[in-house]
């Protein structure tokens, strides 16, 4: 059974704290991971990774897919209060229009 | 402004009572989907179309039709609501036909639906 699994489910760190949010998957004929941040609103796209080994950034935030283990871990550093939210992590089935989600990782940062 | 809109973005309606749920970009977006989400089991795809008058299920379609006749919207319908279909819904698009897979993936605003 295809699935995709998130970890922790919560956590509350420290304004300047780095975290680590992870993802595994299980899926048949794998194409890619994505990572969306969801506030108190509809999710928005942060990475979509590929290729094992390859680091995606965007300021704070990084993300790397390991295709042999079957995981992605997305990094936050430096935590801020606006970092708050719920990340999402999704996998695209064998039907490529067919995306699967995890529950997500509800992280709240305090000041 | 490129966006994704959806309508209404509240709704409270009565079991059984058909409803349907607008959707619509100005992106000339190939691809759209709807999700449901719901606490503790997170987001699920209902329905996805990779193309005019192409549509496919996603992991929950009980209960729910769509159609796309044209490319900018995809109505969600509901035929007979019931109360386990309370949730809040979500439309997005993508400009490619493989949508998510290989494109980023656009959201709408949500659409809270209550069933009593």
């Amino acid at each position: 059974e295809d699935k995709v699994v998130q970890s922790p489910l919560s956590l509350v760190v420290h304004e300047g704290d780095t975290v680590t949010l992870n993802c595994s998957y299980e899926v048949t004929n794998f194409r890619s991971l994505l990572w969306y941040k969801q506030e108190k609103k509809a999710p928005t796209f942060l990475f979509m990774l590929t290729s094992s080994g390859i680091e995606k950034k965007s300021g704070r935030l990084s993300s790397i897919l390991d295709k042999k283990e079957l995981f992605s871990i997305l990094n936050i550093t430096a935590t801020q209060t606006g970092d708050s939210a719920v990340y999402l992590c999704a996998v695209p089935l064998k039907s490529q229009g067919n995306l699967i989600f995890g529950k997500g990782t509800k992280l709240s940062v305090k000041p | 402004e490129a966006q994704v809109t959806q309508n209404p973005r509240y709704l409270i309606t009565v079991t059984g009572k058909k409803l349907t749920v607008t959707c619509s970009q100005n992106m000339n977006h190939e691809y759209m989907s709807w999700y449901r989400q719901d606490p503790g089991l997170g987001l699920r795809q209902i329905y996805y179309s990779m193309n005019v008058e192409v549509t496919d299920k996603g992991d929950v379609p009980e209960g729910y039709k769509v159609s796309r006749k044209e490319k900018r919207n995809f109505p969600l319908i509901l035929e007979s609501p019931s109360p386990n279909q309370t949730s809040l819904y979500f439309c997005a698009s993508s400009s490619s036909r493989t949508g998510p897979s290989t494109d980023t993936q656009y959201f709408g605003p949500g659409t809270r639906l209550t069933v009593l």
